[in-house]
């Protein structure tokens, strides 16, 4: 079965770190762009941090320099370190499989890892 | 950064009748738009794609169209299945990938 699965979300003080996993079946990552997109609670969706092509990593501007995806090849897994969290960084945090190439679409979505920053 | 847009917020349409949703960017995307539906505790499904071709196996109840700044996703014969959040997304300037607030649709 093609899946993504989420882990590692937890209850975190601020200022800090956490790192997310997303484990893929059915499919290799290896040649797919892979991202993460967030949803604080009772709001709308938020693009995160997406890997591309050569390797190529972006973030969003909230996010930028203190978060950083990876990925594991041998193990199928796509990460996200979140370092120095904030209030803000509380939300459901969605990894997703981009469909194809310049089509920047996300149509494989897991289900989601619940990640809450507060003291 | 290109904002999107979504009205209206909530749109409540009886069973069998056909619900518009609108998409406006802030400056062209062409038609690197994206549609995705979410129920209540489920991730985002994703259902159109380039503005208007269907994800796989997706019902032709779903159809989305438009380019440059203006998007329409017209879901006709409602269904009660289809009561849920729907979100558009832009892939032409990026980054940031931006998605718009959203459109509750309700079934009367």
């Amino acid at each position: 079965e093609v899946q993504l699965v989420e882990s590692g979300g937890r209850l975190v003080q601020p200022g800090g770190s956490l790192r997310l996993s997303c484990a893929a079946s059915g499919f290799t990552i290896d040649d797919k762009y892979m991202t993460w997109v967030r949803q604080a609670p009772g709001k709308g969706l938020e693009w995160v941090s997406l890997f591309y092509s050569g390797h190529s990593k972006y973030y969003s501007d909230s996010v930028k320099g203190r978060f950083t995806i990876s990925r594991d090849t041998s193990e199928n897994t796509l990460y996200l370190q979140m370092n120095s969290l904030r209030a803000e960084d509380t939300a459901v945090y969605y990894c997703a499989k981009v469909i194809m190439g310049a089509t920047v679409a996300f149509d494989l979505w897991g289900q989601g890892t619940m990640v809450t920053v507060s003291s | 950064e290109v904002v999107l847009t979504q009205s209206p917020a909530t749109l409540s349409v009886s069973p069998g009748n056909s619900a518009t949703l609108s998409c406006t960017a802030s400056q062209s995307v062409s038609t690197k738009l994206a549609w995705y539906q979410q129920k209540p505790g489920q991730s985002p499904r994703l259902l159109i794609y380039d503005a208007s071709t269907r994800a796989s196996g997706l019902s032709v109840r779903f159809n989305g169209n438009g380019s440059g700044t203006e998007f329409t996703l017209i879901i006709s014969s409602l269904q009660s299945e289809d009561s849920a959040l729907y979100y558009c997304q832009q892939y032409y300037m990026w980054p940031p990938l931006t998605f718009g607030g959203g459109t509750k649709v309700e079934i009367k």
